[in-house]
């Protein structure tokens, strides 16, 4: 019940495409659903999250969706870009605890040219 | 400044040496972690001070030890480990840890090699 899983295990799309991401969760104590991007040699970094009282959330070129009642969420990456060639977690915690923070296990993005 | 400084970036020991990673934050925030994070695996929380005091030990061998000096200061002892405890040790912080906004800050990590 702790567990986020995270799909696809890598993807990979060309410059300008649409990067999706999925993660589904089966806690329902959950309500904070933050992404974090990781570039290689370098630590995680908040990326946008998104609370469960909303459905959508956009910053950018980045969206996460929210199905409350499906227990899942996503992440959009319009416009994709070499430079958004990284890994991406979802994670989850139940108010913002970030002592109590679940990871998903990754998807490591690669944007072509 | 919103950056988590570690030392050093790379490391490698014998499982006799005993070491130790550094960690440093000048955010004025209370809550600090080691997370050990394996090729291509998501971070695996391994402690968590609040206020300076530990808070959490996620059953972590006791071969790894952690220390707060004070506020903005991390750092994890590390003695007698194996081969299979190479890894990249990432230091993070947070405003708090419960409640909190929700946001790690994470330092560039320090590899760890063990031979």
């Amino acid at each position: 019940q702790q567990q986020v899983k995270q799909s696809p295990q890598s993807l990979i799309v060309q410059k300008g495409g649409i990067s999706i991401i999925n993660c589904a969760y089966e806690n329902t104590a959950f309500d904070y659903f933050p992404w974090y991007q990781q570039f290689p040699g370098k630590g995680p970094a908040l990326l946008i999250a998104i609370r469960p009282d909303v459905s959508e959330k956009k910053e950018g070129r980045f969206t996460i969706s929210f199905n409350k009642s499906a227990k899942q969420f996503s992440l959009h990456i319009m416009d994709s870009q070499p430079g958004d060639s990284a890994t991406y977690f979802c994670a989850a915690s139940r108010g913002r605890n970030t002592d109590k923070l679940i990871f998903g296990t990754g998807t490591r993005l690669q944007v072509f040219p | 400044d919103t950056e988590v400084t570690q030392t050093p970036k790379h490391l490698v020991m014998g499982m006799t040496n005993k070491k130790s990673l550094k960690c440093e934050q000048h955010m004025g925030h209370r809550a600090m972690y080691w997370y050990k994070q394996k090729a291509k695996k998501p971070p695996e929380l391994m402690f968590v001070y609040s206020y300076e005091k530990l808070s959490i030990n996620e059953s972590v061998p006791s071969r790894f030890s952690p220390e707060c000096p004070n506020s903005s200061l991390l750092n994890l002892h590390l003695h007698a480990l194996q081969p299979e405890d190479s890894a990249l040790y990432l230091c993070a912080s947070s405003q708090a840890a419960t409640p909190n906004t929700g946001e790690l800050f994470f330092g560039e990590g320090s590899r760890l090699t063990v031979l």
